[in-house]
């Protein structure tokens, strides 16, 4: 069975323009995490969907991002009017269950956004 | 806000030595879990510890979990080069509300 993928591995854009990220999660997994990564830091949470409930939503940074899930599978992450401190390295992660202690997380290998 | 504080930010040794990585919070965590991730990939989970006082081990690594279950810290001995990426804690639980706050990683360089 497929791992998380992520699509693009890499994005360029420019100041301004609107970016979509997309995540496929492990068949079966109800919970769907996103995250940002800055060069050589840990993770800062975004957004989380699990199941049908309605998605956490409070780590995004600003109203211009957004993030839906379709079919309780695939994810999309929309950043609108792209700004430069929004480059980092946007991650996606997926597992079983959540509210679970010890509930394992699978990674995909992340979107590379560079916004000049 | 509950943070998970991990220090330290980074590290580089020589080939054989010992280290050890700490990961501190104020809040109380129902798990503490430890990832690995490498350039250009994801995080790969390492271990997951769940009970106040805990110690695993996986072959040269040692993890354990603060007796409060604040705390963690990663032993690894004898290090390698191929030990060489970024660590990463992460506690979950109820009171996280289903999802994981990371501290900020340690840069781990082993040369051989």
């Amino acid at each position: 069975g497929a791992g998380v993928s992520q699509s693009p591995s890499n994005k360029v854009t420019e100041k301004g323009k609107d970016v979509e990220l997309r995540c496929d999660p492990i068949s079966g997994h109800t919970a769907l995490y996103w995250y940002r990564q800055s060069l050589g830091q840990g993770l800062e949470f975004l957004i989380y969907f699990q199941g049908n409930s309605a998605p956490d939503k409070s780590g995004l940074p600003s109203d211009r991002f957004s993030a839906e899930r379709t079919g309780g599978s695939v994810s999309t992450l929309t950043i609108q009017r792209t700004q430069q401190e929004d480059s980092a390295v946007y991650l996606c992660a997926s597992s079983l269950l959540s509210f679970s202690p010890g509930e394992t997380q699978y990674f995909g290998p992340g979107t590379r956004l560079l916004v000049l | 806000t509950q943070l998970l504080e991990q220090s330290p930010q980074f590290l580089s040794i020589q080939e054989g030595e010992n280290l050890t990585v700490y990961c501190n919070s104020s809040s109380v965590f129902s798990s503490l879990q430890w990832y690995r991730q490498e350039p250009g990939e994801g995080p790969v989970l390492l271990v997951t510890v769940v009970t106040g006082g805990e110690v695993k081990k996986l072959k040269r690594l040692t993890f354990q979990f603060g007796d409060a279950r604040k705390d963690s810290s990663l032993h690894i001995t004898a290090a390698q080069p191929g030990d060489t990426g970024l660590y990463l804690c992460a506690g979950g639980g109820y009171n996280q509300g289903g999802k994981l706050i990371f501290g900020q990683g340690t840069e781990l360089s082993v040369k051989p």
